[in-house]
């Protein structure tokens, strides 16, 4: 059974660094054709697709959000994370981790975590 | 960026009558798309790939068309439990991008 549960901070305040971590089970990070992605979407909007991270240590970001967007893997600990810098209330967003097939649809996603970056 | 257009915003409709989506892209995406279904509080859920392929364990009354820039997700007879919001997403280029959502209420 595929899950992913994302875990993080509720709050951070602007210009901080949000730091989230989705942990996965019942798939391995480092088998071949593994692919996590992050989707945010803020209250009342649209899904915004921010970063993909494979197998191979393969990652793709979102342009509008390139430079303050990092992704990185812990295949031990069967986690991926999300940092983005400089946080903004216009952050605020639910975050979503999904796993991400081949063909780069979202075919399982996270419950999703509600941040909201506020002074 | 490819941008998907999404209308209506809102459809507003009773139980057992048709649905019809309409997602329209910035450019040609092939059959590169993807519908979800998201309830209020839960995640998306994957329902049409490909512009016309059902995800697992979707029911028939879905159905998902159209290539190149115009698509379609059809609900044949609503279920009380389609009431919900939609999402195309298209996977042609990158960065993959969704639409802004389809509202189906109750009317």
């Amino acid at each position: 059974q595929v899950t992913l549960k994302e875990s993080g901070p509720a709050l951070v305040k602007p210009t901080q660094t949000l730091t989230l971590t989705c942990t996965v089970s019942g798939f391995s990070l480092s088998t071949r054709g593994s692919r996590v992605s992050w989707i945010r979407q803020p209250p009342g909007g649209a899904l915004e697709w921010l970063t993909r991270l494979d197998w191979n240590d393969d990652k793709f970001y979102t342009t509008s959000l390139r430079t303050r967007l990092t992704t990185s893997k812990d295949t031990s600990k069967n986690q991926v994370v999300l940092t983005m810098t400089n946080m903004d209330p216009a952050d605020t967003a639910t975050y979503y981790c999904a796993r991400t097939n081949g063909d780069n649809y979202f075919d399982y996603w996270g419950q999703g975590t509600l941040v909201t970056a506020s002074s | 960026e490819i941008v998907l257009t999404q209308s209506p915003v809102t459809l507003s409709l009773s139980p057992g009558e048709r649905a019809t989506l309409s997602c329209r892209a910035s450019q040609s995406i092939s059959n590169s798309l993807a519908w979800y279904q998201q309830k209020p509080g839960q995640a998306p859920r994957l329902i049409i790939y490909d512009a016309s392929n059902r995800a697992t364990g979707i029911p028939a009354r879905f159905s998902g068309s159209g290539s190149g820039t115009d698509f379609t997700l059809s609900i044949s007879s609503l279920e009380p439990e389609d009431f919900a919001v939609y999402h195309c997403q298209q996977r042609s280029k990158w960065p993959l991008t969704f639409g802004g959502g389809t509202k189906v209420e109750i009317k």
